[in-house]
């Protein structure tokens, strides 16, 4: 069966350094989505892509995030300076496409990030 | 604000049914979701149902939805050591670019 890969799955920084995650979608879909999950809290959308576009990057904090899907296929989701309260679970998920709600999200196994 | 509610926790007994609820927020919601997340794991689709309906079920699963309430429920039945998990609900609101919008998520203890 079909999986979303994520890469590592497990990373420990230092504050002011730069972290970066890797997500490969389940071959064939279209749409990928990076979530940040605070322990004890649902997922929350960070960016949501369309092929290599962003389609919604409102929740990105963009001064220190940023995103990239440049051939619409694997993506990397980079924080530089990484923050003590960046420390969470980084989900990414797929889908065919966007074009319903109906949609579903298959999610990744996560890269749990801890900043000390 | 956009707020899907669930109660943090539930205990049950082995064998017993679980009921686990969840509040959305959009009455114009037409997907919602119910995600599995085991400890340090991703989220593992588990069911879904349209607006359309009130009630899927689907094994031991048993979807419940009260839109005049914008309430849903998914019930365990025979709940076993391995549901012991965190189940989120989600809704996809009708505008926008139909994100998921995810409850808190509710964790489920399951006792031998």
């Amino acid at each position: 069966e079909a999986e979303v890969a994520q890469s590592p799955r497990y990373k420990i920084t230092e504050k002011s350094q730069a972290v970066a995650f890797w997500c490969d979608p389940i071959s064939g879909h279209a749409t990928l989505y990076w979530y940040r999950q605070i322990l004890g809290q649902g997922p929350e959308l960070l960016v949501q892509f369309q092929d290599e576009s962003v389609v919604d990057d409102s929740q990105l904090p963009k001064d220190r995030f940023s995103a990239e899907r440049l051939k619409g296929v694997d993506s990397t989701l980079k924080i530089q300076p990484a923050e003590l309260g960046d420390s969470a679970m980084y989900l990414c998920a797929s889908s065919l496409d966007t074009g319903t709600p109906a949609e579903t999200q298959y999610f990744g196994p996560g890269t749990r990030l801890l900043v000390l | 604000g956009e707020d899907v509610e669930q109660s943090l926790f539930l205990s049950v007994r082995e064998g017993d049914s679980s009921v686990i609820n969840c509040t959305y927020t959009d009455s114009s919601s037409t997907y919602l979701y119910w995600y599995k997340q085991e400890p340090g794991a991703g989220l593992q689709l588990l069911t879904y149902i349209f607006s359309n309906m009130d009630m899927k079920q689907d094994q031991r699963l048993t979807v419940l939805l009260n839109k005049k309430d914008k309430h849903l429920s998914l019930r365990i039945a025979d709940t076993q050591t391995g549901d012991s998990a965190i189940y989120f609900c989600a809704e996809i609101p009708t505008s926008g670019t139909y994100k998921y919008i995810f409850g808190t998520g509710t964790r489920l203890k399951v006792l031998a």
